[in-house]
């Protein structure tokens, strides 16, 4: 049974690139959370999708950010022409649709440094 | 909205020994749930324990225990028999259903466990 699986584990990108950050959940889960830590700090929330829907985007950017989550394939979170505040670890998190589903299962994270 | 308290930032013990951390919370719902999760060295986000707020009684894992007072609105965790393992951050996390089960998260305690 694997978890949820994130990929790349670090990235490095210079200012004004795009970064992408995918996030495989856990097999029959079918929502994923994106979160964003900056250092020293606690997690913030950024995305919620079901599969082929954005449920709540209230916590992220209106700009240069974006994410998806295709009926086939990984979950997305984009971050075009990306700063340095942008640097910070992001975290997917997934839950199953019925029981327990407000307990959600973390991945490693990718850690994103911008140059 | 709801917020998460953590108004310890730091603590350290000897091993063997037994640490509470502190967390309240502050909320209009009442169905919803709370959580400490582990964050070691490695970054990782490990779900230590959940709690119901509709079960009174205190959720318990191995060493780890709970004290939910729920008319308090205070979730600390007590690890027992510490080991230099239990060496993290602890993170407390509040959901509800009509957040769409986003967590949101504490500003975490760094707990340190000596030889």
């Amino acid at each position: 049974n694997a978890g949820v699986m994130q990929n790349p584990r670090h990235l490095v990108r210079r200012r004004g690139q795009e970064a992408r950050l995918r996030c495989s959940p856990v097999k029959g889960h079918s929502h994923v959370y994106w979160y964003r830590q900056l250092p020293e700090e606690g997690l913030k929330f950024m995305v919620y999708l079901q599969k082929e829907n954005i449920i709540d985007e209230s916590g992220m950017p209106k700009e240069r950010f974006s994410a998806e989550f295709p009926k086939e394939g990984p979950s997305i979170l984009r971050i075009q022409q990306v700063v340095r505040g942008d640097s910070a670890a992001y975290f997917c998190a997934s839950s199953p649709q019925q029981a327990k589903k407000e307990t959600q299962y973390f991945g490693p994270g990718t850690r994103l440094l911008v140059l | 909205a709801q917020t998460v308290t953590q108004s310890q930032p730091e603590m350290s013990v000897q091993e063997a020994e037994t640490v509470t951390l502190s967390c309240t919370y502050d909320t209009s719902e009442n169905n919803y749930y709370l959580f400490w999760y582990k964050q070691p060295p490695s970054r990782q986000m490990i779900l230590v324990i959940r709690q119901e707020a509709y079960k009174q009684q205190n959720a318990t894992e191995n060493r780890f225990s709970v004290n939910f007072q729920k008319a308090a609105k205070s979730f600390s965790l007590k690890i027992s028999d510490s080991q230099l393992g239990d060496t993290a951050m602890y993170f407390c996390a509040f959901t509800a259903a009509d957040s769409n089960y986003q967590l949101i998260w504490g500003a975490g305690t760094k707990l340190i466990i000596k030889p």
